[in-house]
């Protein structure tokens, strides 16, 4: 079975902050993919970033940077330097591999204040 | 390039009718998913398709619901005999499956919003 935590319900910010979205998850597979994804006010899912279990290597696009720790089972994602485009809804998903379904959190709302 | 196109975005319906939607992938796209999310939730995995054949369904689609990609293109997903907890979001995604390369990310479309009254 695999499951994915998204303990922070609602985050709400400051422009021009910085912010740490958590993302927990469990799985018994040795390999296996996590993605982040956005979702804005109007309801599309928008993919950010696909992470391999066997690469551990952080990763920075622009203000967006993430951090996969398996020792923890964690894939957090940081946006640096908050803008109020980044409001929405993000979402962490895991996908064993041998299956195509995707395993979301319930989500972290982000609100940017101006 | 277009999107994953879905409709209609929203169907408003009376409880026991049938519903059905439509889902057009990204037109290079041969894998194409059915998720449902509920308010506050994130999207719970229905069913996949690879070409016009459905190889993955959740327990959550009960036999009131099927899917169907006849010709490996669009899909639709009939819902029978609606309840009132059948409310929720739709959403459809494709993917692009190749040899050795069975990781690309899922594209969703906008959605589409189902309401039982």
């Amino acid at each position: 079975a695999q499951k994915v935590t998204q303990a922070q319900t609602e985050i709400s910010v400051v422009e021009k902050e910085d912010v740490t979205l958590d993302c927990v998850y469990e799985t018994r597979d040795t390999t296996y993919y996590l993605f982040w994804y956005k979702q804005p006010p109007s309801g599309e899912l928008v993919f950010l970033i696909r992470r391999n279990s066997f690469d551990e290597q952080n990763e920075i696009s622009g203000r967006y940077s993430w951090n996969f720790q398996k020792s923890t089972s964690s894939f957090n994602f940081t946006i640096t330097a908050s803008q109020v485009v980044d409001s929405a809804v993000y979402f962490c998903a895991l996908r064993n591999t041998g299956r195509r379904a995707l395993t979301f959190g319930s989500g972290t709302r982000l609100q940017v204040q101006p | 390039d277009t999107g994953v196109s879905q409709n209609p975005r929203h169907k408003i319906t009376k409880r026991g009718q049938n519903v059905t939607f439509r889902c057009d992938p990204i037109s290079e796209h041969n894998r194409l998913y059915w998720y449902r999310q509920t308010l506050g939730q994130g999207p719970e995995f229905l069913t996949y398709f690879q070409n016009e054949a459905q190889l993955e369904k959740s327990r959550l689609l009960s036999d009131r619901f099927s899917a169907e990609r006849p010709k490996g293109s669009f899909s639709t997903l009939e819902i029978q005999r609606t309840e009132q907890g059948d409310s929720a979001m739709y959403l459809c995604a494709s993917s692009f499956f190749g040899r050795g390369d069975s990781n690309q990310p899922q594209h969703f479309g906008d959605g589409t919003r189902l309401s039982i009254l």
